[in-house]
């Protein structure tokens, strides 16, 4: 079966750094996303990782090891906004998305 | 970015009514929709891959009968939950498909999603 991993609640300090992880067996493999959703609100688009490697964009940054099954997701200078779940989404050989649980992020002052 | 959304924000209704929720992309033409339902502290789940013009395809376990999708046209797709029930009380989630811009692959856009309470 396909399956998605990634720890269930995290907790962090404003400021500081936080890395989400991800673990992934899907059949095939076309991509990675990461997503952040709002309690109570739709998901919205963070990263896509393809290739084997780390990609920056701002504060936050997504590493994908396509040999390990494994991606991360880095958040630099948290802030009390980055409070939120954490999703991370495979789309398989056939073009559909498969979901994690989410990682639930809380950000302490 | 590409604009999705979705009416209502949110409904309560009352138990063996019907409800149909609309989802639409504002800017861009989807060929491809997906609605997807949350319970609480839970992932997305998807239900069903609606496209244009051709009948829905659902995920296992979701009763196609009871969750009607209809998606007309390449901006417009609706869901209706038929004799709802508290247990169907969640949280309604639509996307659609489109490429983003000149990478190769197609994300997803999301609605901001339709709470539904059915008492």
């Amino acid at each position: 079966g396909q399956n998605i991993d990634q720890p269930t609640e995290m907790t962090a300090t404003e400021g500081a750094i936080v890395q989400i992880n991800c673990t992934y067996q899907t059949s095939g493999f076309n991509g990675l996303f990461w997503y952040q959703q709002h309690a109570g609100e739709a998901p919205t688009f963070l990263s896509y990782n393809v290739l084997d490697g780390l990609e920056e964009k701002g504060r936050f940054s997504s590493f994908l090891s396509r040999s390990k099954g494994y991606s991360y997701l880095l958040l630099k200078e948290l802030q009390m906004k980055d409070s939120a779940s954490y999703l991370c989404a495979v789309l398989d050989s056939n073009y559909q998305l498969i979901w994690g649980a989410g990682t639930k992020l809380i950000i302490k002052p | 970015g590409a604009v999705v959304s979705q009416h209502p924000s949110w409904v309560i209704c009352k138990s063996g009514t019907s409800v149909k929720i609309e989802c639409r992309s504002l800017d861009f033409q989807a060929t491809t929709m997906f609605w997807y339902r949350q319970f609480p502290k839970q992932s997305l789940m998807l239900m069903a891959t609606s496209n244009e013009g051709s009948k829905a395809t659902y995920e296992q376990g979701v009763e196609k009968d009871k969750f009607l999708i209809n998606h007309a046209s390449l901006t417009l797709s609706t869901l209706t939950v038929t004799s709802a029930h508290p247990e169907d009380s969640s949280f309604y989630i639509c996307s659609a498909e489109g490429t983003s811009g000149s990478m190769s692959y197609n994300e997803q856009f999301f609605g901001p999603g339709t709470r539904l309470t059915v008492l």
